[in-house]
């Protein structure tokens, strides 16, 4: 059984398009997150939701804007793409904020062209 | 601001070699640290969470040990095996907020 699964694995897209992402999770986990990893590897975190209530938002273009219909789902919708969202993003969830292990999901790979 | 430091980059080994990775974060302030696994044109994958109350974390071959006034961590993986290359990320989790910090990984290489 898949723990935490994203649709969809690869996104190749326009400069402009407006795309989403989705995230689910099977592990009845209270927290999600939105990580992006760009080229160097680099993963920084984008969003975190606890119980549907948005914690963290870090300082990312308001573009991205996260959506969390219930605990068990967290969609990412990307507005008026730009070259530099070409990344790697990571959707992942945890029983609570921090204090328990993580879990990522395959990831998507965004290419904007 | 939190930031976490790993070195080396890249470590190729033959296999049977012991491993050891390093982490170093700045601000000893922390909830946990975390090492994961990632593999190419993968997710993470967790494999050892040590609580900040912790020195270490032992499952199988893996090892990891926790500094925290110093603030550093050390995995060492014991007698490595080609299926052990991937790259390996340090995450700490800070007591002032919800935000885990990455370091960018040390690569890893076990040479059959």
């Amino acid at each position: 059984d898949t723990a935490v699964s994203q649709t969809p694995k690869y996104l190749v897209t326009q400069m402009g398009n407006d795309k989403s992402i989705k995230c689910e999770q099977n592990l009845g986990h209270d927290t999600m997150y939105w990580y992006k990893q760009d080229s160097k590897k680099f993963l920084k975190i984008m969003f975190s939701y606890n119980n549907k209530e948005l914690i963290i938002n870090e300082t990312v273009p308001n573009r991205f804007s996260p959506k969390s219909p219930d605990k068990a789902h967290l969609n990412l919708h990307i507005n008026s793409l730009e070259l530099g969202d070409s990344a790697v993003y990571f959707c992942a969830s945890s029983q609570d904020l921090v204090q328990e292990t993580q879990y990522f999901g395959p990831g998507t790979r965004l290419l904007v062209l | 601001k939190q930031e976490v430091t790993q070195i080396p980059a890249a470590l190729s080994v033959p296999e049977g070699e012991n491993l050891v990775l390093n982490c170093s974060f700045t601000d000893s302030a922390i909830y946990n640290l975390q090492w994961f696994r990632q593999d190419p044109g993968k997710g993470l994958t967790s494999l050892l969470l040590i609580q900040s109350s912790q020195r270490e974390q032992t499952s199988g071959r893996l090892n990891a040990s926790l500094d925290k006034s110093s603030g550093r961590s050390t995995l060492y993986i014991a007698a490595s095996q080609p299926g052990d290359s991937a790259t390996y990320l340090c995450a700490v989790g800070p007591s002032n907020d919800y935000k885990l910090s990455f370091g960018a990984g040390t690569t890893v290489t076990v040479r059959a």
